[in-house]
């Protein structure tokens, strides 16, 4: 199984902040995955990204692929305290087995 | 959209006993279902595929014996915690991936329960 590392950990920032999360692998992925998960529910899907090099917006967040399929990030322009909670990077091996991160705790402060 | 329903969504059970989770997908057929782990403020960990008609596939460390799965038809999936103790206490939930439409693609869509919590006395 491949091994997806996500940072950072935890992030607590003020309303209005920008903020980057980031996910990375040494192996290689057929997509890649975002989710955001509230206390007591399961993952809700963001997005996925596929192509290397892929970027896609969704309001203020902004998800991006890297070249080689590795790695990727999300960032979040002017944060809210609606988008705390914890979010979770997935990468989709070939064996169509879905690998998650650590997940960063994200605690936005108005 | 696709929809998975997970029951219970929360169950408190004494040590020994056994507990049984149901997984479901309601609006699509769900050949293969995933079946995690969540310890609290941290990630998903992968127990084991589910495969309708055929063995479950365990991650390293899991169980079989444990953790009993069940995939009997195209919409349901069962994950049995055997012989529970406190440290089974946890978060589990499930997934199912959505085949029509995409059938054999990897990044098909996957859909996600809401999750059962599960407290062993």
């Amino acid at each position: 199984t491949q091994l997806l590392e996500q940072s950072p950990q935890f992030l607590s920032i003020q309303e209005g902040e920008n903020l980057t999360v980031y996910c990375n692998s040494s192996s290689v992925f057929s997509s890649l995955q975002w989710y955001r998960q509230e206390p007591g529910e399961g993952p809700v899907l963001l997005v996925t990204v596929v192509t290397g090099g892929e970027v896609k917006k969704l309001k203020r967040l902004t998800f991006q692929f890297g070249d080689a399929r590795k790695d990727s990030s999300l960032h979040i322009t002017a944060a809210q305290p609606g988008d705390t909670g914890l979010y979770l990077c997935a990468g989709r091996e070939y064996g169509n087995k879905l690998v998650f991160g650590a997940g960063t705790i994200l605690r936005v402060k108005s | 959209g696709a929809v998975v329903s997970q029951h219970p969504s929360w169950v408190i059970c004494k040590s020994g006993t056994s507990v049984k989770i149901e997984c479901r997908s309601l609006d699509f057929q769900a050949t293969t279902m995933f079946w995690y782990r969540q310890f609290p403020k941290q990630s998903l960990m992968l127990m084991a595929t589910s495969n309708e008609g055929s063995k479950a596939t365990y991650e390293q460390g899991v169980e079989k014996d444990k953790f009993l799965i069940n995939h009997a038809s195209l919409t349901l999936s069962t994950l049995t915690v055997t012989s529970a103790h406190p440290e089974d206490s946890s978060f589990y939930i499930c997934s199912a991936r959505d085949t029509e439409g995409q059938m054999g693609s990897y990044n098909s869509p996957l859909h996600f329960g809401n999750g059962t919590r599960l407290t062993v006395t």
